[in-house]
């Protein structure tokens, strides 16, 4: 079975420090990847996705990057964090949904908790 | 860009009512999916959603699919204290390459 894994669970960063959130995906292959925050009580809002190695496509222009330097592998990072970054980090993994056909649905970690201080 | 309207933006209800909260998009959707988050937690599938006009149920949940193509529905019957939580509507298109759109959630609390 697939399973989805996401650390750390809570971080509190100091403003101006560098961030790196890891998530990694075991029991698929060449998965589509993702990266959402949810400010407190509010939806989710879409990153980064990523439908392979080295393919970042990013939603929300920010101080945020993501990586994808292996297939089950991906990584959403900060050169310096600004006390707005401050919010719940969800990654999700899906099966590729092609035209015409259905989503598969995404299957999301138990996220991160991120507060800048 | 796509949006989905979701309503109500919360809920509180007593223990033992049943729940109605629904979906709108002005676009046509191929996939209407929902989710439930519990605090601290990331979303769980709930109910995936296909064909215009598909009822599905899981559980005490039901969910359907509008006949436009363009909407959609939870039902919750006969809430339990453990419904609580943030529940999603998502909707995705048939390109290839998109990624889901998600509503921007119903705060369900149910009191016992």
């Amino acid at each position: 079975s697939q399973t989805i894994h996401q650390w750390p669970a809570t971080l509190v960063q100091p403003v101006g420090s560098p961030l790196s959130l890891e998530c990694t995906v075991e029991g698929t292959s060449n998965p589509n990847l993702y990266w959402y925050r949810q400010a407190a009580g509010r939806g989710l809002q879409l990153l980064f996705y990523s439908v392979g190695i080295g393919q970042i496509s990013s939603e929300v222009p920010q101080n945020l990057s993501a990586s994808r330097p292996q297939d089950r592998q991906f990584i959403l990072s900060s050169k310096k964090l600004l006390l707005s970054d401050s919010g719940f980090y969800l990654c999700a993994w899906s099966r590729k949904s092609y035209q015409g056909y259905g989503s598969y649905g995404y299957t999301f970690g138990s996220g991160t908790r991120l507060t800048v201080v | 860009g796509q949006q989905l309207n979701q309503s109500p933006q919360s809920m509180f209800i007593q223990e033992g009512e049943d729940v109605s909260m629904n979906c709108t998009s002005s676009s046509i959707f191929n996939t209407w999916l929902w989710y439930k988050q519990e605090p601290g937690e990331g979303p769980v599938l709930l109910i995936a959603l296909y064909k215009a006009g598909e009822l599905t149920s899981n559980g005490r949940l039901t969910a359907q699919f509008g006949i436009t193509r363009k909407d959609s529905f939870l039902n919750i019957s006969a809430s339990i204290p453990s419904d609580v939580g943030i529940y999603f509507c998502a909707g995705q298109t048939n390109q290839a390459g998109t990624a889901l759109i998600f509503g921007k959630g119903t705060t369900l609390s149910v009191s016992s």
